[in-house]
């Protein structure tokens, strides 16, 4: 049974960087699919952040593009996501989830709060 | 940034048919599979419905989705009261090469 799951800081500062790993359980992300982030504003509706392929090649969500990276350790099992110079916007839970022919197994989701 | 548009809200009695419309364009729902989540209080959205009426083991059958040009919509028959949750639809978007979520609609069982 594949399981996601989120791990990071749940507090960063304004101006900071946030850095969050989504570690796999149950499938070996070397062999295929997709990998993303998602995440959702206090009430508000979900934002697709990025997705990378087991092969590596990324694709971003242009209104994030400039501020995101997302990569994957296959040695680990884990992909992980950065975002750069964050502000109170960013405040959100933070998903990641396994993508084939859509987004179908996600992690429990992490919140992650930017404030001083 | 949602660019498919739902209801804020639809509502319904026990046994009854709640229908949630999505609207996009040409170059998501248009050219594109239709994808519903549930989202219960306090959790992880779920697949519900994929490739515009497919459900995923497990989803009951009073779940069913449909597409037509640019629109979506879901069907709950049956109406439960754990069927009480948000829904939002998604799609993969040709111009802006990413995927894109519905702003979702929350389903009240009166």
């Amino acid at each position: 049974q594949v399981q996601l799951q989120e791990s990071g800081p749940g507090l960063v500062k304004p101006s900071e960087t946030l850095s969050l790993t989504c570690t796999v359980t149950g499938y070996s992300i070397s062999s295929g699919y997709n990998w993303g982030w998602i995440r959702q504003s206090p009430g508000k509706g979900l934002e697709w952040i990025a997705s990378v392929h087991h092969s590596g090649s990324t694709h971003y969500n242009p209104s994030l593009k400039s501020r995101v990276t997302i990569s994957i350790d296959t040695s680990k099992n884990q992909f992980s996501l950065k975002l750069t110079s964050v502000t109170a916007a960013d405040t959100a839970m933070y998903y990641c989830a396994r993508y084939g022919y859509t987004f179908d197994i996600w992690g429990q989701g992490t919140m992650v709060t930017v404030s001083s | 940034q949602s660019v498919l548009t739902q209801p804020p809200s639809a509502s319904g009695t026990p046994g009854q048919r709640v229908t949630i419309s999505c609207s996009g364009s040409s170059s998501n729902i248009g050219s594109n599979n239709v994808n519903w989540y549930q989202q219960l209080p306090g959790t992880a959205p779920k697949l519900l419905i994929y490739r515009n009426n497919q459900r995923p083991s497990g989803v009951p059958d009073r779940f069913s989705g449909s597409k037509s040009g640019t629109s979506a919509s879901l069907a709950i028959s049956g109406l439960q009261s754990e069927d009480e949750a948000d829904y939002c639809c998604a799609a993969w978007d040709d111009s802006l090469n990413g995927f894109v979520f519905g702003t979702g609609t929350k389903v009240t069982v009166l």
